[in-house]
């Protein structure tokens, strides 16, 4: 089980906007961790896609977003496009009785109808 | 262009060792911090391991005692000691450079990935 909890599944038409929840706790995101997204498409390695919070590398197009609030981060993707088909995950970090740990959650995929 | 490459991956039995490499290119490799990840089929990331640019190194707790994270950096690898190997070890296993992305770091490029099976 993930430290860090997505809905498994969210899907939309094409030109739609579509919104993924990251919620953690008072240990990792409630403890003023940045949150980071990545996209991984079918078959592939994942893909930085959203760093601290609500920035995107360059290349990233526009209809990303990232926010953050509290012990939750969302993802939205405005416009949908059918390139957009993916596995989205957060990650943040964790402060465990072992240090502080990469933490990913549990992955969304979007499906674009 | 950077580039991570590994290899190493293969099928294994439960108890059984495996060391990982990575080759890393188009970057300056001392000058970065980096990981492990790993990915069951059809499930989330996992991190697995880091090495920091003076060679610090850390572990979540499933691996720690098991797995060593190393660095070359005159041949610009990365490595992964595995041992006493567990089925639930089965993954594809990524090298992932990190980088400072607002006020910590994210994985900034990644590797194509190698298997470990882990069966008897």
């Amino acid at each position: 089980q993930s430290v860090l909890t997505q809905p498994p599944s969210v899907s939309g038409a094409p030109g739609q906007r579509v919104t993924i929840s990251c919620t953690g706790s008072s240990s990792n995101i409630g403890a003023g961790f940045d949150v980071h997204w990545y996209q991984q498409l079918p078959g592939t390695a994942p893909k930085l896609l959203i760093y601290g919070n609500n920035n995107r590398p360059s290349g990233v197009p526009d209809r990303f977003s990232g926010s953050k609030s509290g012990t939750s981060a969302s993802l939205a993707i405005t416009g949908l496009q059918a390139e957009d088909e993916a596995n989205y995950y957060c990650q943040s970090y964790d402060n465990s009785l072992s240090g502080l740990d990469w933490v990913f959650g549990g992955g969304t995929k979007v499906t674009v109808l | 262009e950077v580039q991570l490459v590994e290899s190493g991956g293969g099928l294994v039995q439960p108890g059984g060792s495996l060391r990982l490499s990575c080759v890393a290119s188009g970057f300056s490799f001392s000058s970065y911090g980096m990981h492990w990840v790993r990915q069951p089929t059809g499930k989330a990331l996992e991190w697995v391991a880091a090495i920091g640019t003076t060679g610090d190194t850390y572990y979540p707790g499933s691996v720690k005692g098991r797995f060593t994270i190393s660095r070359e950096n005159a041949k610009s690898s990365l490595y992964l000691q595995m041992n006493s190997l567990r089925v639930g070890d089965t993954a594809v296993y990524y090298c992932a450079r990190v980088s400072p992305c607002g006020s910590y770091h994210c994985f900034d490029s990644w590797g194509q990935g190698t298997l470990v099976t882990v069966s008897s």
